[in-house]
């Protein structure tokens, strides 16, 4: 079954580090690939996409994503934290096919300490 | 533009009571979908509308679901009766179109408590 894993649900982080949240996913084909966060009481909001190109996608506020093909990856990282960053994270993919479904891990919660 | 318009934001039901959600996606919008997550598990895909009609159902966990976008404008999701697996965040989001040029946007959601 195509699926998305977030090995991580909690990542703990101080303000100024840089922090990644981890994302595999095992879909066949070359998927689309998404990063969203959702802040408290808002909806989904996109951060970046793969679609193809450069493995490295940079995206809003200061994120970025790495592409990497032969381990299925696609980590979100940001070199300097920002407390405002705390919120909940979501990888998902949308399989190159017929269809146009997201399928989304489970979340990786990030807080960001002062 | 106005965003997608998710209501209520929260609902509280009986096990066994009918609870209508309503999804009204960004305008000129034919793609919408509806999502659920289920308390710290991953969001899943329900069912994909274009315009009025279901273009993958695919997602609708059993038929106490009715979801219905008459007129290709604003959805809605009916559960009934409602049980307490049923319980969740769903999720709605439209598009422009399903080219990878165009991005979903999501609403705020609904969070269903049925007890």
């Amino acid at each position: 079954a195509q699926s998305v894993a977030q090995p991580e649900d909690q990542v703990n982080v101080a303000e100024g580090n840089p922090l990644t949240v981890k994302c595999t996913y095992s879909v066949s084909g070359n998927p689309y690939l998404f990063w969203y966060v959702q802040y408290p009481n808002r909806g989904l909001q996109f951060l970046l996409k793969y679609i193809t190109g450069d493995n490295l996608v940079k995206g809003s506020y200061g994120f970025e994503a790495e592409f990497n093909k032969s381990q299925t990856s696609f980590h979100l990282k940001k070199p300097s934290a920002l407390v405002s960053d705390s919120a909940l994270y979501f990888c998902a993919v949308r399989p190159n096919q017929a269809g146009t479904a997201l399928i989304f891990g489970k979340g990786t919660t990030l807080s960001v300490s002062s | 533009e106005a965003g997608v318009t998710q209501f209520p934001s929260h609902s509280v039901i009986e096990k066994g009571q009918t609870v209508t959600l309503r999804c009204d996606p960004i305008s000129g919008h034919d793609n919408l979908y509806w999502y659920r997550r289920v308390m710290g598990k991953e969001i899943k895909f329900l069912l994909h509308f274009v315009k009025e009609s279901k273009q993958d159902e695919s997602g609708m966990p059993n038929n106490r679901f009715l979801a219905e976008r008459t007129g290709g404008t604003y959805s809605t999701l009916k559960v009934q009766p409602a049980e307490l697996e049923d319980s969740g965040v769903y999720f709605c989001a439209s598009s422009q179109g399903i080219g990878t040029a165009y991005g979903y946007t999501f609403g705020s959601g609904t969070r269903l408590t049925v007890v």
